[in-house]
């Protein structure tokens, strides 16, 4: 199995710019997850998909924040406009069993 | 909020010593994980505890579900320079996930 897949590892933009994060899931696994790491902050839940619906968007930091999952085998985290205070790691997870998550290698995203 | 303190939140300790991590809420758990995270990389899962008291071992750590599934312990025997990594703990609760912040252990050989 090739675990999750995250697209790019690293990414570099200006303010203002668009970003969009890419995630292949573990076949089979029916919950995604993307959560962003910081250093002050720690691990955070942005939001969680079941069966391709969200489920639990409540750590959306703001509206320029938005997540699909268009199919099982796919998701996008999107930041449109993107500001420095995004910069961080950014992580998919999936799992079968809900508190058990497989994570990917992450994107760092830096927000100059 | 529900919040998991993880301590120490840094550790340094020589090859060959025994540690002992906790992580604590005033919350109860349906279940706690342990992940270890090594830099560059997202945490792997190491084990799940579900039972009030269970104990749990992967070869040298050895991870215990307090009674009250509020807590849990990460104890490593003979700490090795390959368990360095960030030691991450997370309880799962009412379809909700909460992730403490962390012990970063570093093994000097």
């Amino acid at each position: 199995d090739a675990g999750v897949i995250q697209s790019p590892r690293h990414e570099v933009t200006e303010m203002g710019q668009e970003v969009t994060l890419r995630c292949k899931p573990i076949s089979g696994h029916n919950s995604l997850f993307w959560y962003r790491q910081t250093m002050m902050r720690g691990l955070e839940l942005l939001i969680y998909f079941n069966n391709n619906v969200p489920i639990d968007d409540s750590g959306m930091p703001e509206d320029r924040f938005s997540a699909k999952m268009p199919n099982a085998s796919f998701s996008t985290l999107k930041i449109q406009p993107s500001e420095p205070r995004d910069s961080a790691v950014y992580f998919c997870a999936s799992s079968s069993l809900f508190y058990e998550q497989y994570f990917g290698p992450g994107t760092r995203l830096t927000v100059t | 909020t529900q919040l998991l303190e993880q301590s120490p939140q840094f550790l340094s300790i020589q090859e060959g010593e025994n540690l002992t991590v906790y992580c604590n809420s005033s919350s109860v758990f349906s279940s706690l994980q342990w992940y270890r995270q090594e830099p560059g990389e997202g945490p792997v899962l190491l084990v799940t505890v579900v039972t009030g008291g269970e104990v749990k071992k992967l070869k040298r750590l050895t991870f215990q579900f307090g009674d009250a599934r509020k807590d849990s312990s990460l104890h490593i025997t003979a700490a090795q320079p390959g368990d360095t990594g960030l030691y991450l703990c997370a309880g799962a609760r009412d379809d909700k996930i909460i992730f403490g912040k962390g012990t970063r252990l570093h093994i000097l050989p």
